[in-house]
């Protein structure tokens, strides 16, 4: 089964910025999802199709995807950003959707 | 506005089965399709299938195959998941989510915490 990979762990000082990656065996041939976390509380999608970004979400967060990566950034990083983060893409030749190992974003 | 409100946390033996609920409003329910994703305690999201509310077609992850089946109640614009076989280690809070064609969940319910315990 398609496995995507996350570092377990991103820690950063407010205002600057975040990066978390998200590796996949040719990911760039499928369309990566991003969701936020907060403890207790339901994912949230803050990037789809790599770089899209849904309606309320900051400008500060912003996607790419190049060779076997994905990445979301998030600039100028709050205390409000710190999150678990998950990556997802649709495994098209088994009709399954995939979720990430999972990033949690600390703020200092 | 789109809501998906879940059934409240349940408390089962294990080797028993249960039926969690997804109610859905806000939207023309069966032009998309719903999503259950499950996470255990301290543990990241495991997708478990979809069900496409347009025919009631359906897709399980294989790990959830023979134990799991998604329905739906277009009359109440309601999703059913039933997991039978019960085990410790189905222990999860379990989410519907809101998907189509897109390939991506745009929204989510707010969770239902399943315990499996003697």
């Amino acid at each position: 089964s398609y496995v995507l990979t996350q570092p377990p762990s991103v820690s950063v000082a407010p205002g600057n910025t975040a990066i978390i990656t998200c590796g996949g065996n040719n990911i760039g041939n499928y369309g990566v999802h991003w969701y936020q976390q907060k403890p207790g509380q339901a994912p949230l999608l803050v990037m789809y199709y790599d770089s899209g970004r849904p309606s309320g979400i900051p400008e500060r967060f912003s996607g790419s995807k190049s060779g076997k990566t994905a990445t979301l950034t998030i600039s100028r990083v709050e205390a409000g950003d710190e999150a678990d983060y998950y990556c997802q893409v649709w495994e098209y030749s088994s009709d399954h959707y995939v979720f990430g190992t999972g990033t949690k974003v600390t703020v200092l | 506005q789109v809501h998906l409100v879940q059934s409240g946390a349940e408390v089962k033996k294990p080797g028993a089965s249960v039926k969690l609920s997804c109610k859905a409003s806000g939207y023309a329910f069966s032009s998309y399709h719903i999503h259950w994703v499950r996470q255990a305690p301290g543990h990241g999201l495991e997708w478990m299938g979809i069900i496409d509310l347009s025919g009631g077609t359906t897709v399980y992850a294989q790990t959830f195959r023979g134990r799991v089946t998604m329905t739906s109640d277009t009359s109440t614009s309601t999703v059913y998941v039933d997991l039978s076989s019960l085990r410790s280690e189905d222990t999860a809070v379990y989410y519907c989510a809101r998907g189509w064609d897109s390939r991506y969940l745009d929204y989510w319910g707010q969770g239902t915490l399943l315990t499996v315990s003697s």
